[in-house]
């Protein structure tokens, strides 16, 4: 299994709906993160977790929940998304090491998310 | 949030020829490094920059940091299609990454 998968790939929903994107790192790392990729605009980081704490919240709308069950898993849940937060949703992993600057980020393929 | 501005925006160019892509920003980082994203695919780590004035190749691809590491630049030698892509560069900062909007460089046969 290659080190970071995201399932689903693709994700169509209503502004009503309730659906979960998850990640799963095979690395063997202690730090997970979710960024949004919008078209045009610079990657955002949502959250991070290390060791399984969440160490990050930027400011992100409720309507975003994460979970991190493990330190090989991490959840985005989504309820009640609004058109705009249509993007591709990127799941990383890396070895907190104490020296941040240093610490190599695995990215996944992404969940391509459409919000209608 | 350290703010990095990546130009050009968008880069066409013809099998052979040679591109640079420039990263810049205001801030200080303690390490810069820059990824290649492909359609559909995340971003696939090409290399790591810490220390100022330092300059890392690979095979056709020349790196460098700014002395004062507010800065750095992506040289391709005889680009090929390969090299078609979204390049981007990220600063670190802490344990935050970030992320200049990326440069879509086209390579055509």
């Amino acid at each position: 299994e290659t080190g970071v998968t995201q399932t689903p790939r693709h994700l169509v929903m209503g502004m009503t709906n309730k659906k979960s994107l998850k990640c799963e790192q095979h690395l063997g790392h202690n730090a997970m993160y979710w960024y949004k990729q919008s078209a045009k605009k610079p990657l955002e980081l949502m959250f991070v977790y290390s060791l399984e704490e969440r160490v990050e919240n930027n400011s992100v709308p409720s309507r975003f929940s994460p979970e991190c069950p493990n330190s090989s898993h991490l959840f985005l849940h989504l309820h009640t998304l609004q058109p705009e937060d249509s993007a591709l949703y990127l799941c990383a992993s890396s070895q907190w090491s104490g020296q941040g600057h240093r610490d190599t980020q695995y990215f996944g393929p992404g969940t391509r998310l459409t919000v209608l | 949030t350290q703010l990095l501005e990546q130009s050009p925006q968008f880069l066409s160019i013809q099998e052979g020829e040679n591109l640079t892509v420039y990263c810049n920003s205001s801030s200080v980082f303690s390490s810069l490094q820059w990824y290649r994203q492909e359609p559909g695919e995340g971003p696939v780590l090409l290399v790591t920059v810490v220390t100022g004035g330092e300059v890392k190749k690979l095979k056709r691809l020349t790196f460098q940091f700014g002395d004062a590491r507010k800065d750095s630049s992506l040289h391709i030698t005889a680009a090929q299609p390969g090299d078609t892509g979204l390049y981007l560069c990220a600063g670190a900062f802490d344990y935050k990454l970030s992320f200049g909007a990326g440069t879509t460089v086209t390579v055509r046969a």
